[in-house]
């Protein structure tokens, strides 16, 4: 298994545009957790799915951004417009489910600059 | 105050040495905790998982929950150079996964 894909891994964009982030799940799995990692905040859940279905969008910092899971492998996560802020590492992650005892599975991250 | 506090280092010991990494956390219905190690410019993986009070071994590595104190450690035996990442611990409440900091930890050989 080629594990969690996720495009692009590195993204450097200007302020007000739009940024689309994407992510594969592993097969199988049924649960996808999108996270930001900054050295200030750390590693910080925005959102996350189970069974096509967002459970949990708290962590969303504000209406710019959206996710989406048209499809049970595969998810996007955007944000319109950027502002140099969102600077950061994201990630997502899959697990078979949602329970605590299932492992998360993390992708190697999109890096995004926001000039 | 954070729901998990973890004190990001960095820390920097001789191969060999023996590493303690710690959090502490401030909601006590929290139950399963979990160490994350994370390689440079990698996402992190799942290195060890405990959801009782006591010690749990793996090798080199032994994790340690006292939850009476709501504190967890990550202890590293015969640490070598393999070992330098980020050690991010991570505990499951309210429905999803809450990480510390993470610490940078840097074995010289």
């Amino acid at each position: 298994d080629a594990g969690v894909i996720q495009s692009p891994r590195h993204e450097v964009t200007e302020m007000g545009q739009e940024v689309t982030l994407r992510c594969k799940l592993i097969s199988g799995h049924n649960s996808l957790f999108w996270y930001r990692q900054t050295m200030m905040r750390g590693l910080e859940l925005l959102i996350y799915f189970n069974n096509n279905v967002p459970i949990d969008d708290s962590g969303m910092p504000e209406d710019r951004f959206s996710a989406k899971m048209p499809n049970a492998s595969f998810s996007t996560l955007k944000i319109q417009p950027s502002e140099p802020r969102d600077s950061a590492v994201y990630f997502c992650a899959s697990s078979l489910t949602q329970l605590s005892t299932d492992t998360q599975y993390f992708g190697p991250g999109t890096r995004l600059t926001v000039l | 105050q954070k729901e998990v506090e973890q004190d990001p280092g960095p820390l920097s010991v001789p191969e060999g040495a023996i590493v303690s990494l710690n959090c502490t956390y401030s909601n006590s219905a929290f139950q399963y905790f979990m160490w994350y190690r994370q390689y440079s410019r990698k996402g992190p993986e799942l290195l060890m998982y405990t959801y009782s009070s006591g010690n749990k071994e793996d090798g080199r590595f032994t994790a340690q929950v006292d939850k009476s104190s709501k504190y967890i450690s990550l202890f590293i035996r015969d640490s070598q150079p393999s070992d330098s990442a980020t050690y991010l611990c991570a505990i499951w409440g309210a429905q999803k996964l809450v990480f510390g900091q993470g610490t940078r930890l840097t074995i010289n050989p």
